[in-house]
């Protein structure tokens, strides 16, 4: 079946750093992949929808300058967390669709647990 | 706007019992309706779905109902496992997601713990 990977899984780092997340679509082409948040014991908040060659759109409330995405091809979308702070600290999860597939099921990576010391 | 709306957890259980868990949504026009598993400290899995009105969806021994005409689609499973514990988040693919096409809206989740 369809498979996303993400990496890395788990991040530590210091308050300040840039750290860059990678979101791989590895058996199919996703013009559209996904990113989410999710706090300890809550559920999933959209962040940004990340679109193949042009720019991402962003959920209101997310700060775009603060979350970059880019996605420069059909298997890969990345995030970076800009200057990051303890509260950045977060569990991030992508998912994308198979191209032309919009009303079927996203197929999720397995996450990174950002910690921002 | 669309929203989906399950249980409150968390649902404790004992092996084998029988699980329920309620989820119900608010949508313009067909949505398509998911279940999705989420694991200790992994990401998420797709369990079942269905796609238009009184299709089942199931997987694994669990199954929901696309339930038009009240607007739920409950997951339920006869006789639940301690591999079952988890977090259950129910899905639906909203048509309007701008630019991005559609786009999921979750349920805020529902975790369940069997024990043995």
């Amino acid at each position: 079946g369809a498979v996303v990977s993400q990496h890395p899984s788990w991040v530590i780092c210091k308050s300040g750093t840039s750290v860059k997340i990678e979101c791989r679509s590895l058996d199919f082409q996703a013009t559209t992949m996904f990113w989410y948040r999710q706090f300890p014991k809550q559920s999933l908040m959209l962040m940004a929808t990340s679109n193949e060659g042009s720019k991402a759109t962003y959920e209101q409330g997310v700060e775009k300058d603060k979350f970059l995405i880019n996605h420069a091809s059909l298997t890969l979308s990345t995030l970076t967390v800009t200057s990051a702070h303890p509260e950045d600290s977060s569990f991030y999860i992508c998912s994308a669709r198979p191209a032309g597939q919009v009303n079927q099921p996203q197929h999720f990576g397995d996450g990174t647990r950002l910690s921002i010391l | 706007g669309n929203s989906v709306t399950q249980m409150e957890g968390p649902v404790t259980l004992s092996e084998e019992a029988f699980l329920t868990i309620n989820c119900t949504y608010t949508a313009t026009g067909y949505p398509s309706l998911f279940w999705y598993v989420q694991y200790p400290g992994e990401g998420l899995q797709l369990l079942l779905k269905a796609t238009k009105a009184d299709d089942k969806g199931s997987n694994k021994g669990f199954e929901a109902t696309y339930r038009k005409e009240t607007t739920s689609f409950h997951l339920e499973k006869g006789s639940v496992q301690v591999s079952d514990s988890a977090v259950y988040f129910c899905a639906l693919s909203d048509s309007k997601g701008g630019s991005g096409g559609f786009k999921t809206i979750f349920g805020a989740g529902t975790r369940l713990f069997v024990k043995a």
